[in-house]
């Protein structure tokens, strides 16, 4: 089946030390996006690719980068985690911008 | 700025009643509807959608949406819930004025047996 693919599930890392989330697609859509999700919270657009394109948020901090190095995949990079940064992290794809979005499983990232 | 509004956060239903999910949103230009679901420790999945045509969609679990453009509105609806459908239900909506995909707070559907 198509679909969204993130790995790790659950990631830990320790206060100031770089990580990076995975994501990969089997839908071959163009446009993959990073989002932040907190307790209760809706989720937050960090940024996204369209195609080789970056699109950042303009409240996204510079903590936050991420690489694109083919269709399939994108990566999330964190680096230097504050416990702020703990939190949801969804990766999500669309064929073009106005179109439906679909979502990964998420990885749930932990400071300590 | 434009916005999308789940009023309720918290919705709690005995097992077998119909429930209604509130969403409304601020546009004055064409927009595309969504619910997602999510599930504790999961991604969000995509419950239902509306892009155009009949106002009235539906899901292939019960569930169904009516987009009303005079009131803004695109309000989730199921006659008869689950267990199962206890989960966070977000409504966003994709405005070309912003060209990106906003969401509401979303709403916890908790069900009760």
């Amino acid at each position: 089946d198509a679909m969204v693919i993130q790995n790790p599930r659950y990631q830990v890392t320790q206060f100031g030390k770089p990580v990076t989330l995975s994501c990969s697609q089997t839908l071959n859509h163009n446009v993959m996006y990073w989002y932040q999700q907190k307790s209760s919270q809706a989720p937050k657009l960090l940024f996204h690719y369209y195609d080789k394109d970056f699109n950042n948020e303009a409240d996204t901090p510079d903590n936050f980068q991420s690489r694109r190095p083919n269709t399939s995949f994108c990566f999330l990079d964190i680096r230097s985690p504050g416990l702020g940064d703990a939190a949801m992290y969804l990766c999500a794809t669309s064929r073009v911008s106005s179109e439906t979005q679909y979502f990964g499983p998420g990885t749930r990232l932990l400071v300590l | 700025a434009q916005s999308v509004t789940q009023l309720d956060s918290q919705v709690p239903v005995f097992e077998e009643a119909p429930v209604e999910l509130r969403c409304n949103y601020s546009s004055s230009v064409s927009v595309y509807l969504f619910w997602y679901v999510q599930y504790p420790n999961q991604g969000l999945q995509l419950l239902l959608k509306y892009l155009s045509g009949s106002t009235l969609v539906e899901s292939i679990n019960g569930f169904e949406a009516e987009f009303n453009k005079s009131q803004t509105s695109f309000h989730l609806r199921k006659p008869s819930v689950h267990i199962s459908d206890t989960a966070e239900y977000f409504c966003a909506v994709w405005m070309d004025s912003s060209y990106k995909l906003i969401f509401g707070s979303g709403t916890r559907l908790l069900v009760r047996p």
